[in-house]
């Protein structure tokens, strides 16, 4: 089946460093990747949605300088946190959507990325 | 998309049943339920879909009453791998991308 990888899914950084995340679709052409973070015993809460060769679309209160999103090709998303400080400090996931002329397929993540700065 | 409503929490005796309830009283004729399980420090995983039939898969049944305002995910025989989030969702077929929005979910404990 459709699998979606992402990477790191760990990182322990120093506050101040950028990190990037990315996400891959391994065997399908995702046409639009959604990036979502997660606090601790928390809901998933949707940042962004980014379509190949376009630029993101941020939900309301997400700062789109600090959390960039580049979706270069039709399998790689990256976010970038940059200038990451503590309260970045979270689990990040991203989910690929399928392009295959029909809507109603199931979703696929990645399996999260934890971030953790010091 | 359709707001949906489920209880923060259940148990279940490993072997038994899990019957996982999820309320979409405001759900429009064209949204489908879904849902997802969440292990802990995990990616969100697929389980099953429907639009107003009962489904059946590998993993669980949903069961989607008649008028489509509520459904119930089943695990017939919970083990204590189930243990998880569940996530029920309703979306629209549009043309945004296939948006998820996710609630609360039902932190299932699987118990010995």
């Amino acid at each position: 089946g459709a699998v979606v990888s992402q990477h790191p899914s760990r990182v322990i950084c120093k506050s101040g460093t950028s990190v990037k995340i990315e996400c891959r679709s391994l065997d399908f052409q995702a046409t639009t990747m959604f990036w979502y973070r997660q606090f601790p015993k928390k809901s998933l809460m949707l940042m962004a949605t980014s379509n190949e060769g376009s630029k993101a679309t941020y939900e309301q209160g997400v700062e789109k300088d600090k959390f960039l999103i580049n979706h270069a090709s039709l399998t790689l998303s990256t976010l970038t946190v940059t200038s990451a400080h503590p309260e970045d400090s979270s689990f990040y996931i991203c989910r690929a959507q399928i392009y295959t002329g029909v809507r109603n397929q199931p979703q696929h993540f990645g399996d999260g990325t934890r971030l953790s700065i010091l | 998309d359709a707001k949906t409503t489920q209880p923060p929490s259940m148990d279940c005796a490993e072997g038994r049943a899990a019957n996982l309830p999820c309320n979409h009283s405001t759900i429009s004729g064209n949204e489908y339920v879904y849902w997802y399980r969440q292990i802990h420090s995990q990616g969100p995983q697929y389980i099953i879909h429907g639009l107003k039939n009962n489904e059946t898969n590998e993993m669980a049944s949903l069961i989607i009453t008649e008028d489509r305002k509520s459904s119930t995910l089943i695990l017939p025989h919970a083990t204590l791998r189930d243990t998880a989030v569940y996530y029920c969702i309703v979306r629209l077929n549009n043309n945004a991308g296939n948006m998820l929005t996710f609630g609360g979910g039902t932190r299932l404990m699987v118990k010995p």
